[in-house]
C-alpha cells in the first residue's frame, strides 16, 4: 500500500530534550516535505526536499533541521525544543520532479513541549 | 513572501444548501491544489488545477482556477454531511525561486441536518 509514516503519532517532551520526528514514504517519490499545523494558520511549510541531498527553507524553518540521506527517509529534527513548537505535525510527499503538484500526507505527530 | 488567503475562515451550511469558499494569493501561482482534511484526519488530495480560467468538476464539488492564477474557488453543490471538514488551498508561487508550497487557512465547514 502506497503511504506515508510517521513516527511517533503522539509525543510529550520537554524543554531543550532533543528530538526526532521520522518520515518515510514508499512511493519512490522526489519531493518530501514537512509542515506544522496550529488553529487558525493552516498548513506552513517548514522545509522541504527536492531530491536527497537537497533540502530548502520554506516559510517557517527556525528551530527544526531536516536531513535526505536516502530517498524514501526525510526525518525532522528540533535540537532544542521550546513550547512555542507544540504543534501537530506532518510529512508530507509528492512525485513532482519540478513545481510541486499533489502532496501525500502522513498522518501527523501531535507534538507537546512543556 | 507568498500569502494565501481563504474566505470565508467558518462557514455554517444547511445540508442540502450550496456554498463557495474563496482562495486568494498575493503572487501568480504555478498552479493550484485543494485539499480536504476531516477532523482528526490528514489533508487529502482533491484536486490540481493549472491553466489560466481552468474548471474542473468532482460530483458535486465544482473548482475554478482565475484568469490571472492568482485566484481559486471552491464551490458544493447540494451540501452534505459528508462535506464536513477543513478546505484548504495551496500553490507555488510562479516567481520565488525554490519550490515552496503555500497553503491558505482553511475554510472549516459545518453542515446542519
Amino acid at each position: 500500500e502506497a503511504q506515508v509514516t510517521q513516527n511517533p503519532r503522539y509525543l510529550i517532551t520537554v524543554t531543550g530534550k532533543k528530538l526526532t520526528v521520522t518520515c518515510s514514504q514508499n512511493m519512490n517519490h522526489e519531493y518530501m516535505s514537512w509542515y506544522r499545523q496550529d488553529p487558525g494558520l493552516g498548513l506552513r511549510q517548514i522545509y522541504y526536499s527536492m531530491n536527497v541531498e537537497v533540502t530548502d527553507k520554506g516559510d517557517v524553518p527556525e528551530g527544526y533541521k531536516v536531513s535526505r540521506k536516502e530517498k524514501r527517509n526525510f526525518p525532522l529534527i528540533l535540537e532544542s525544543p521550546s513550547p512555542n513548537q507544540t504543534s501537530l505535525y506532518f510529512c508530507a510527499s509528492s512525485l513532482t520532479t519540478g513545481v510541486p503538484g499533489e502532496q501525500y500526507f502522513g498522518p501527523g505527530t501531535r507534538l507537546t513541549v512543556t | 513572501g507568498q500569502q494565501v488567503m481563504q474566505i470565508p475562515q467558518y462557514q455554517h451550511v444547511q445540508e442540502g444548501e450550496d456554498f463557495t469558499t474563496y482562495c486568494n494569493s498575493s503572487t501568480t501561482l504555478s498552479n493550484i491544489q485543494w485539499y480536504k482534511q476531516r477532523p482528526g484526519g490528514h489533508p487529502v488530495f482533491l484536486i490540481q488545477l493549472v491553466k489560466s480560467g481552468e474548471v474542473k468538476k468532482q460530483k458535486r464539488l465544482t473548482f475554478q482556477f482565475g484568469e490571472a492564477k492568482k485566484n481559486s474557488s471552491l464551490h458544493i453543490t447540494a451540501t452534505q454531511t459528508t462535506d464536513v471538514g477543513t478546505y484548504f488551498c495551496a500553490g507555488p508561487s510562479s516567481y520565488a525561486a525554490g519550490n515552496k508550497l503555500t497553503f491558505g487557512g482553511g475554510t472549516r465547514v459545518l453542515v446542519k441536518p
